[in-house]
């Protein structure tokens, strides 16, 4: 079955520390990747997305990610973490046959210590 | 660009009662997406129209939910005699015709509270 899997449900990071959440998915095929951002009471925001060519994508707010197929993997990552970045982050995934919807993981609540 | 719309923001009512949402969605863009997102979860899909035709329902979607977008344009998801579980939040989201891989914007949601 097609699935995204965030191991990860709570992170604890320091501001200015480095972040890294991990997002895997489940298919034969590589499907269209993305990573959303959710604060409070919001809608989702568009951080990045990779569908093909060069693992290593970069988006919005200083975060890339890297997919690896060998790992079935798509983590996100930001050098340095500043406090507003605490949110919830969503994996998600378009997997062929699967129609134009997004298959979202459970999420990864971030939380900044100042 | 004024961003996808959705209308309420919240909306509380009792059990049994009829409820209706919109969506406005980014002007040119003609797939629109409904989501529902529970506590805890990540949105999980449950419609989906290219221009006025629903292609693609969720089994989630019960006889009890029904969605529209008539011209193509805004779209309406109504519930009848809501039930508690029906309590989570709404997503809209859209995007422009194209391959899959066309990212989907989401509006703000609305959030449904069942008394």
């Amino acid at each position: 079955a097609q699935s995204v899997t965030q191991p990860d449900i709570h992170i604890t990071v320091s501001e200015g520390a480095s972040l890294e959440l991990r997002c895997n998915y489940s298919y034969g095929a590589t499907p269209y990747l993305f990573w959303y951002v959710q604060s409070p009471g919001q809608g989702l925001q568009l951080l990045l997305k990779y569908f093909s060519g060069d693992t290593l994508v970069q988006g919005i707010k200083g975060f890339e990610a890297e997919f690896k197929r060998s790992q079935s993997s798509f983590n996100l990552r930001k050098p340095s973490v500043h406090w507003s970045d605490a949110a919830e982050y969503f994996c998600a995934g378009v997997f062929t046959g699967g129609g134009n919807k997004l298959t979202f993981g459970t999420g990864t609540q971030l939380k900044v210590e100042l | 660009d004024t961003g996808v719309s959705q209308n309420p923001r919240h909306k509380i009512t009792k059990r049994g009662q009829n409820v209706t949402f919109r969506c406005d969605p980014i002007s040119e863009h003609n797939r629109l997406y409904w989501y529902r997102q529970t506590l805890g979860q990540g949105p999980e899909f449950l419609t989906y129209f290219q221009n006025e035709a629903q292609l693609e329902k969720s089994r989630l979607l019960s006889d009890r939910f029904s969605a529209e977008r008539p011209k193509g344009s805004f779209s309406t998801l109504e519930i009848q005699r809501t039930e508690q579980g029906d309590s989570a939040m709404y997503l809209c989201a859209s995007s422009p015709t194209g391959g899959s891989n066309q990212p989907q914007h989401f509006g703000d949601g609305t959030r449904l509270s069942i008394l």
